[in-house]
């Protein structure tokens, strides 16, 4: 089954104790991405990756970082979480950026909701 | 960072009747994408399009991609109660590296 698979699904820490989003997809898609959600302001695109170490800066890049040393991972680091970092993250992936349609999709994983106190 | 303003935010609506909600930009977009949100999911894409002026349907729910290139709309007809959840706009300006810009979400409630 197509997934793409993101760990943890809830997280609860506090400032400045670094923590990893992992996100893992199975259909060798090239082009991945990270996403915030938050109320009112929709989805933003933190980074997204082109391909194996190909990374490229969002809408929000600030405090994360990202890697892409294989083509199936792609994880979301925050170095020194701060509480305005409390968010609904999403993961995504789809075989290129372009085109997107129905026939090939960005999928999305199942979101992982971080509380940073 | 750029993002394309939808509207309406919300609706109430009774099942069966239709809905329409739309996207604007001040950029040209070479693509635009509406996806569903239900509770506690990731984004669905439900329709996507490719050219100035083309209309796509999927089902009950019909797109159209702007003549200008800087609006879409999105309509359901009939509308019935699994339709509740939040929609987005999406747009992407070039093809290969462009990023995916994301309007707020619409969103929608169906009264049986």
């Amino acid at each position: 089954e197509a997934q793409v698979t993101q760990n943890p699904r809830y997280l609860i820490t506090v400032t400045g104790k670094k923590l990893t989003v992992t996100c893992s997809q199975n259909m060798n898609h090239e082009y991945m991405s990270w996403y915030r959600q938050d109320p009112g302001l929709g989805l933003r695109q933190i980074y997204y990756s082109m391909n194996v170490e190909v990374t490229d800066k969002g809408d929000v890049p600030e405090g994360y970082k990202v890697s892409r040393k294989e083509k199936r991972n792609f994880p979301l680091i925050l170095e020194s979480p701060s509480p305005n970092q409390t968010s609904l993250y999403f993961c995504a992936s789809s075989l290129f950026a372009q085109p997107l349609d129905l026939n090939q999709p960005q999928h999305f994983g199942d979101g992982t909701r971080l509380s940073i106190l | 960072g750029q993002q394309l303003n939808q509207s309406p935010q919300s609706m109430f609506i009774q099942e069966g009747e239709d809905v329409s909600m739309n996207c604007t930009s001040s950029s040209i977009f070479n693509t635009w994408l509406w996806y569903k949100q239900d509770p506690g999911e990731g984004p669905v894409l439900l329709i996507a399009l490719y050219k100035a002026g083309e209309l796509t349907s999927n089902g009950r729910l019909t797109a159209q991609f702007g003549i200008t290139r800087k609006d879409s709309f999105l309509n359901i007809s009939a509308s019935i109660p699994s339709d509740v959840g939040i929609y987005f706009c999406a747009g992407q300006k070039q093809g290969g590296s462009e990023k995916l810009v994301f309007g707020k979400g619409t969103k929608l409630t169906v009264n049986p």
